[in-house]
């Protein structure tokens, strides 16, 4: 079945550090993929997504390339700033199936950026 | 302005006793999701509506019960049967539910605990 997998957290960076949180996925077929964030005690927020090979997502600083030969979306930002700080999450939604446009979660990034 | 809300933010249920988690949305989306999250494992789907008066399992549907009357409205309603019910449950919706491209908007939450 489909999966996402995201790199173990918490990451904790300084203001202004380059960001970076991998995730890569299991899907047949072209899934299209996500990236949504979550703000303490509150529900999803999409940050930014990309629906076909070599699409390039952004959004607020946040860039995602999905690429299709490594499978992966990983997310970067150059210059990260306290109100990043956050958990992360990547996803994936596909076509055909039982699949119903339902979203495939990775377990999530906590991400903590100190001033 | 459109968008999804959730009550009661937080809920308390007792041993035994059924409670109902309420979802409206008046984005004038078709799909409905309900998904559970518990800590460190990302998000699960629950159950999911493709339109009024139809709705499939999800991944982990067993102890939980849901109904679509209404376009707007995707209620769940978490049975005695669901033995560990303590989690954080997300309701979102999308346009259509066969257009994997499209974005899953999500409402607050509801945080759920056992008392």
């Amino acid at each position: 079945g489909d999966s996402v997998t995201q790199m173990e957290g918490p990451v904790t960076l300084s203001e202004e550090a380059f960001l970076t949180i991998n995730c890569t996925y299991t899907a047949t077929g072209y899934p299209s993929l996500f990236w949504y964030v979550q703000y303490p005690g509150e529900g999803l927020q999409l940050l930014l997504k990309a629906t076909k090979a070599d699409d390039k997502g952004s959004n607020k600083g946040f860039e995602a390339t999905y690429r299709k030969e490594t499978t992966s979306f990983h997310l970067e930002k150059g210059s990260v700033q306290v109100s990043d700080s956050a958990v992360y999450f990547c996803a994936l939604s596909r076509a055909g199936g039982t699949s119903y446009g339902k979203l495939t979660f990775g377990q999530g990034t906590i991400l903590t950026v100190h001033p | 302005d459109g968008g999804i809300t959730q009550s009661p933010k937080y809920l308390f249920r007792k041993e035994g006793q059924n409670v109902t988690l309420s979802c409206e949305q008046n984005l004038n989306h078709d799909a409905m999701y309900w998904y559970r999250q518990d800590p460190g494992q990302g998000l699960r789907l629950i159950y999911y509506s493709q339109i009024v008066n139809d709705f499939q399992k999800g991944d982990i549907a067993e102890g939980y019960s849901v109904s679509r009357e209404k376009k707007e409205s995707f209620p769940l309603t978490v049975t005695s049967a669901q033995k560990n019910p303590t989690a954080f449950y997300l309701c979102a919706s999308k346009r259509t539910g066969y257009i994997h491209q499209e974005t899953q908007y999500f409402g607050p939450g509801t945080r759920l605990l056992v008392l």
